[in-house]
């Protein structure tokens, strides 16, 4: 069975500064896809970025980008320049199939002024 | 406005009570899915819709039954539920090309259920 493992239950940062975000995951396949989700306290999960296992290239959204390490099966996200608006749940998510979507327990990112 | 939208977004509810979750996805996607979050827990997948087809979680209780009338809406009906049946419940919609092509999901804004 997939598994997908966040080893960080709470992260602080301060603004302006650099933060990364562990997720680690359990699978036998090698075509898969990883994501990354933020839900802020408004409750909905909003999608940060997306990582497909084929591609050896690491993904980038503005100040958001992944450290995809494949063999070792990890899939960080680092949050460049913080801004007060990144605190929230990061949740780490793995999907192989149709009907096939693991999600991570959480990290809780503080951003401090 | 969110692309998916869920009501109510606050439910209490006896244990004998029948009640039913409505979600509705206004992005043209044609897989919606139910999810359950608990306190510290990871999100559950329960219950997916994807191309017409209908995927179980086969550890859902039988209490909780899903209905997807159309690809726009998706319910949860909900009877005889207990104490640690109270979550947060979400759902998601996303445009499935074919069989795990990983296309991202959008959730909606999710019920937070409460079961006395």
């Amino acid at each position: 069975a997939q598994t997908v493992t966040q080893s960080q239950p709470e992260m602080s940062v301060q603004e302006a500064e650099t933060v990364t975000l562990s997720c680690t995951y359990d699978t036998s396949e090698s075509d898969y896809y990883l994501f990354w989700y933020k839900q802020p306290p408004s409750r909905q999960m909003i999608l940060v970025i997306r990582q497909e296992a084929y591609k050896q290239q690491n993904a980038t959204e503005n100040r958001f980008s992944v450290n995809f390490q494949k063999a070792a099966k990890s899939f960080s996200l680092k949050i460049s320049d913080s801004q007060l608006g990144d605190a929230a749940m990061y949740f780490c998510a793995y999907r192989r199939g149709r009907g096939d979507m693991r999600f991570g327990a959480g990290t809780r990112l503080t951003v401090k002024p | 406005e969110t692309g998916v939208t869920q009501t109510p977004r606050h439910l209490v509810m006896g244990m004998t009570n029948k009640k039913s979750l409505k979600c509705e996805q206004h992005l043209g996607h044609n897989a919606m899915y139910w999810y359950k979050q608990s306190a510290k827990k990871p999100l559950e997948l329960m219950f997916v819709y994807s191309l017409e087809e209908r995927v179980e979680n086969n550890s859902v209780p039988s209490r909780f039954s899903p209905e997807c009338p159309n690809s726009s809406h998706l319910f949860l009906h909900l009877h005889t539920l207990q104490p640690e049946d109270s979550a947060l419940y979400l759902c998601a919609s996303s445009q499935e090309i074919s069989m795990g092509q990983g296309q991202p999901q959008h959730f909606g804004d999710g019920t937070r259920l409460s079961i006395l």
